[in-house]
């Protein structure tokens, strides 16, 4: 298997535009988490998805931040209008919700800054 | 508060030292511990897991629970220098399917 797949692994935008990460779960997991990593803060969990349905959007930061799974492959991160305090690094992680329940596999990151 | 709590260093050591990298967390529902590594500019990976308190051993690695304690030991014998990586701790309680709790992670550098 491929593992986890994000694009952009880069991104440089400069502050209001949109911004749209997108991540390709391991075929067969059924749970996908988007996380938020800065030195500030660490790992943060913005939202995971079950099924492709939201359970937990809690630590989505707010309003200008949204995500979708329209399907059990894919899944986007949205930010608009984006801010310099975004940049960050941006991991989508997957895990199969019927095997032992501590596993994720993570993405190798989306290199997100904001000028 | 957070929930959990780790030093995020840096901690350097010589080749072959022994290391103790730790958390600590206030939340007493939390019955999955796991240790993730990761190295620069890559996505954590799951390095060992224990459910609730004792030992677990795999190698040179040695995880650590003391629930009354609410804390959490990662050991590494015979350190090297492969071993330099952010490692950071996780946990969930049994009743939550889906979300861990991470430290901010411990930066190690083992020297030659």
């Amino acid at each position: 298997d491929a593992g986890v797949i994000q694009s952009p692994r880069h991104e440089v935008t400069e502050m209001g535009q949109e911004v749209t990460l997108r991540c390709k779960p391991i075929s067969g997991h059924d749970y996908l988490f988007w996380y938020r990593q800065t030195m500030m803060r660490g790992l943060e969990l913005l939202i995971y998805f079950n099924n492709n349905v939201p359970i937990d959007d809690s630590g989505m930061p707010e309003d200008r931040f949204s995500a979708k799974m329209p399907n059990a492959s894919f899944s986007t991160l949205k930010i608009q209008p984006s801010e310099p305090r975004d940049s960050a690094v941006y991991f989508c992680a997957s895990r199969d919700g019927g095997r032992a329940s501590y596993e994720q596999y993570f993405g190798p990151g989306t290199r997100l800054t904001v000028t | 508060q957070k929930e959990v709590e780790q030093d995020p260093g840096p901690l350097s050591v010589p080749e072959g030292a022994i290391v103790s990298l730790n958390c600590t967390y206030s939340n007493s529902a939390f019955q999955y511990f796991m240790w993730y590594r990761q190295y620069s500019r890559k996505g954590p990976e799951l390095l060992m897991y224990t459910y609730s308190s004792g030992n677990k051993e795999d190698g040179r690695f040695t995880a650590q629970v003391d629930k009354s304690s609410k804390y959490i030991s990662l050991f590494i014998r015979d350190s090297q220098p492969s071993d330099s990586a952010t490692y950071l701790c996780a946990m969930r309680q049994a009743s939550n399917t889906g979300k861990l709790i991470f430290g901010q992670g411990t930066t190690l550098q083992v020297k030659p």
